[in-house]
């Protein structure tokens, strides 16, 4: 069964600090995998999307890594804003013709001032 | 550019009432279309998802249906709403040959 799981649930960091939150899949055979933020009571965001190929991408302080061997990825944020406060959503898609990506439950970021 | 709309932004129904929430993409021609639903505290659960006018597929079983009666429109249906219908619900699509995701604001129903 296809399965995306990340960690941590939910994590709470100071203005101007880094963060990584870590996404692990089960996703067989792999298409892509993109990360989401998604502000509270919004659709959510693209913010990266990765191919098998790719092992890092990067969208302003936002930077994905992906280890396809492992079936791993994170998102590092830099220098938090509180703008940052969001959840943060893992998605993997399948390829082989198949619509149906699986979404992971989401990292709850908060940054306080 | 492409653009996704969905309506009503909030909704607040009885128990019982029928529910018809709509998605209309601009800017591409042959979306994939998909709804979802988010509750409280919860990942995305995909309702249903189309290919083509009139092509639907539901991934889950439920008291819920959904319609593509043209191109870029989707509409989400139900005809007696329950109240684990509450939710937060997603519009999104996808072109033809691309699997990125583009979502709408989405649409939060209370049923009460």
């Amino acid at each position: 069964k296809n399965q995306v799981e990340q960690s941590p649930q939910s994590l709470i960091i100071l203005e101007g600090k880094n963060c990584t939150l870590q996404c692990n899949y089960t996703v067989s055979p792999f298409s892509n995998l993109r990360w989401y933020k998604q502000d509270t009571g919004r659709g959510p965001v693209s913010l990266t999307i990765m191919t098998f190929s790719e092992n890092t991408k990067s969208n302003g302080r936002y930077t994905a890594t992906l280890d396809a061997d492992t079936k791993q990825s994170s998102l590092h944020i830099t220098a938090s804003q509180l703008s940052d406060s969001a959840s943060y959503i893992c998605v993997v898609s399948p390829s082989g013709g198949s619509y149906i990506p699986t979404f992971g439950r989401g990292t709850s970021l908060i940054v306080h001032p | 550019s492409q653009t996704i709309h969905q309506w009503p932004a909030t909704l607040v129904q009885p128990v019982g009432s029928p529910l018809s929430l709509e998605c209309t993409v601009e800017g591409t021609s042959n979306p994939n279309l998909y709804w979802y639903r988010q509750a409280a505290g919860r990942g995305l659960q995909l309702l249903f998802y189309s290919v083509g006018i009139g092509q639907i597929s539901s991934e889950v079983p439920q008291n819920l249906s959904a319609s593509r009666p043209q191109d870029r429109q989707f509409i989400l249906s139900s005809k007696k709403l329950l109240l684990s219908d509450s939710g937060f619900y997603l519009c999104a699509w996808s072109a033809e040959s691309v699997l990125e995701q583009y979502f709408g604001p989405g649409t939060r129903l209370t049923v009460t």
